[in-house]
């Protein structure tokens, strides 16, 4: 069965500081992966997601980056953390053979991540 | 950006009673999808309606969609308390590629 890896659970870090979160799958080969954000009383937003190795679509224009260095690795960083930049950070997944008709995100557990 | 938006932002029932969420979105879809989340966890998949579909269910969970409206509506019958969550609609906008646009969320308190 496919399984999502999602760590750490929670994180705080000063300004300035450099992140990375790292989201793994198993069970699955060529998945999409996806990074979305969610700040206190909003919903999801779509941060990047990746259709393959090495490729990374950016949704919205930030501080934040994605790289995908293996199949079923997806890493969001920063160099610099901005007080913005807190929320909780969901990382997902979907089926590459069904994602033409966008099928269900399979979720991760989230990271809280406290910018101070 | 938001696609869309539910409808109320929370809603406190008692056990045993039915709780209706709606959701409407602004252009066409390929599907439509509602989610759940517990508070501090991530996002579960609850069901999905696709745009050729009216009408879904699964369990305790009944969706409609209603395309001429753009929107859709999630009832969850005989409440329980282990229903209290939060609740999310997402849509696949036709030519959106592989992207889900989440609401805001729906508040639902089931008080025992």
């Amino acid at each position: 069965s496919q399984t999502i890896h999602q760590w750490p659970a929670t994180l705080v870090q000063p300004v300035g500081s450099p992140l990375s979160l790292e989201c793994t799958v198993e069970g699955t080969s060529n998945p999409n992966l996806y990074w979305y954000r969610q700040a206190a009383g909003r919903g999801l937003q779509l941060l990047f997601y990746s259709v393959g190795i090495g490729q990374i679509s950016s949704e919205v224009p930030q501080n934040l980056s994605a790289s995908r260095p293996q199949d079923r690795q997806f890493i969001l960083s920063s160099k610099k953390l901005l007080l913005s930049d807190s929320g909780f950070y969901l990382c997902a997944w979907t089926p590459l053979d069904v994602a033409a008709t966008n099928e269900k995100l399979f979720f991760g557990s989230g990271t809280q991540l406290s910018v101070l | 950006s938001q696609q869309g938006e539910e409808d109320p932002q929370a809603l406190s029932i008692q056990e045993g009673e039915n709780a209706t969420m709606n959701c409407s979105y602004k252009t066409s879809i390929n599907n439509l999808q509602w989610y759940r989340q517990n508070s501090g966890r991530g996002l579960v998949h609850l069901i999905l309606i696709r745009s050729n579909e009216r009408e879904k269910h699964s369990g305790r969970l009944r969706v409609t969609l209603d395309t001429s409206k753009k929107s859709s509506s999630l009832l969850i019958t005989a409440s329980r308390a282990a229903d209290t969550a939060s609740y999310f609609c997402a849509t696949n906008k036709v030519g959106g590629s592989e992207k889900l646009v989440f609401g805001k969320g729906m508040k639902l308190t089931v008080n025992p």
